[in-house]
């Protein structure tokens, strides 16, 4: 089946340092990645919409000059976390599409635990 | 906003019971999908429901899709250990096309 790779895995980084995370898409073209937060023993929160070739779409309440999204190419998202805050500690994870198949259901990375000192 | 509730949060039962989980959307939803996420993991895509009224099953566990396309339910029968882990629903809203996850609910089976 589809798979989605995302690293690092885990990340420990200082306050006011960028941490980027990358998305692949392994077997398909995805022109649409998303990008989540989940919190401990919650639910999984859309940050924003990474789109290919254009701007990503980020939901309300998300600085988009804080956490920087690229699509650049049809297998590859990255996040940026610009500027790390013990705030910004999470768990992050990328999902995407399969455009070739009719079903809508998502594919998940592995997802990546930030922490930050 | 559109919200997805999902209840219970959490539930212990005894190997062998039945569990069932809850989803209610505050919007008519064009699908609701189903995933599940083990400790440590990522979510995993179980199944997707269209129709009203729908129902699915998977061996032992069973989807519902209520007929106003607003609600949903999962019930697993005679649950497993291999059945621990937090069950999502996600329902697509008919208005904006965003998939909307539910808080989850986490599966304790004790042996």
């Amino acid at each position: 089946g589809a798979v989605v790779s995302q690293h690092p895995s885990w990340v420990i980084c200082k306050s006011g340092t960028s941490v980027k995370i990358e998305c692949r898409s392994l077997d398909f073209q995805a022109t649409t990645m998303f990008w989540y937060r989940q919190f401990p023993k919650q639910s999984l929160m859309l940050m924003a919409t990474s789109n290919e070739g254009s701007k990503a779409t980020y939901e309300q309440g998300v600085e988009k000059d804080k956490f920087l999204i690229n699509h650049a190419s049809l297998t590859l998202s990255t996040l940026t976390v610009t500027s790390a805050h013990p705030e910004d500690s999470s768990f992050y994870i990328c999902s995407a599409r399969d455009p070739g198949k009719v079903n809508e259901k998502l594919f998940f990375g592995s997802g990546t635990q930030l922490s930050v000192l | 906003g559109q919200q997805v509730m999902q209840i219970p949060q959490y539930q212990h039962v005894q190997e062998g019971e039945d569990f069932t989980t809850y989803c209610n959307s505050s919007t008519t939803l064009s699908n609701i999908q189903w995933y599940k996420q083990r400790p440590g993991g990522h979510p995993v895509f179980l199944i997707q429901l269209v129709k009203s009224g729908e129902v699915k099953k998977q061996k032992r566990l069973t989807f519902q899709f209520g007929e106003a396309k607003k609600n949903s339910s999962l019930h697993i029968t005679a649950t497993q250990t291999t059945d621990v882990g937090t069950y999502f629903c996600a329902g697509r809203s008919s208005n904006t096309g965003k998939l909307i996850f539910g808080q989850g609910t986490t599966l304790q089976v004790k042996p």
